[in-house]
């Protein structure tokens, strides 16, 4: 059980707009802990994809955004392409014990 | 441009101990920045297991924590882990990464190694 939860799965067709959900609590995301996300190819490592809940490292389209309000987090997609069909992993930091950083369970993109 | 290259034995015995090592290319480890190790079981999600300063300071995932220990040779550019105790549930690819720090809070991890697969079997 991850301490943050994303929805298993999302899709979407070409063009589309798709959003993932990242929730946490108040020992995390809620107490104002910075959310940063990943995008995961079949195969390969992750990369991050959105840092400090909004930012794009260089060479991530802006067709990717991030938001945070309260508990939780989003990452958009725009434009959808058959490109992005891959694992999305959200991480942020909880403070409880002895403080951790932790990671969403993942959501798989298909792309129809 | 920075590189993490994982390596160690892909296969280990149950009770025994993980031992893996990752090498860091284009970018001194004891410039700064934060190291650490992160799982990923077949078919599951991300765990975050530990991260090292060049100064050897060193953070670790409560869940863990009593059988992780992580290392680091400056003189090497390189930093190591170490699990104990393992059983068939560590079984998962070991990814190293780099963070900025200072500490884990409000960290993310920019660079990426490959991943090794280690499998827990007798």
């Amino acid at each position: 059980q991850s301490v943050l939860t994303q929805p298993p799965s999302v899709s979407g067709a070409p063009g589309q707009r798709v959003t993932i959900s990242c929730t946490g609590s108040s020992s995390n995301i809620g107490a104002g802990y910075d959310v940063h996300w990943y995008q995961q190819l079949p195969g390969t490592a992750p990369k991050l994809l959105i840092y400090g809940n909004s930012n794009r490292p260089s060479g991530v389209p802006d067709r990717f955004s991030g938001s945070k309000s309260g508990t939780s987090a989003s990452l958009a997609i725009t434009g959808l392409q058959a490109e992005d069909e891959a694992d999305y992993y959200c991480q942020s930091y909880d403070s409880s014990l002895s403080g951790s950083m932790v990671f969403g369970g993942g959501t798989k993109l298909t792309v129809l | 441009q920075v590189q993490l290259q994982e390596s160690g034995p892909g296969l280990v015995k149950p009770s025994e101990t993980l031992s893996l090592t990752c090498a860091v290319s284009g970018y001194s480890i004891s410039s700064g920045y934060y190291w650490g190790w992160i799982r990923q079981p077949p078919g599951k999600g991300l765990e975050w297991i530990g991260s090292i300063y060049h100064s050897g300071s060193t953070y670790y995932n409560p869940s863990l924590k009593s059988r992780v220990t992580i290392s680091v040779d400056t003189s090497k550019n390189q930093f190591s882990l170490k699990l104990s105790s393992v059983t068939a549930a560590d079984t998962a690819v070991y990814y190293c990464a780099r963070h900025m720090g200072p500490g884990i809070a409000f960290n993310y991890f920019d660079y990426w190694g490959q991943g090794t697969l280690v499998t827990v079997s007798s």
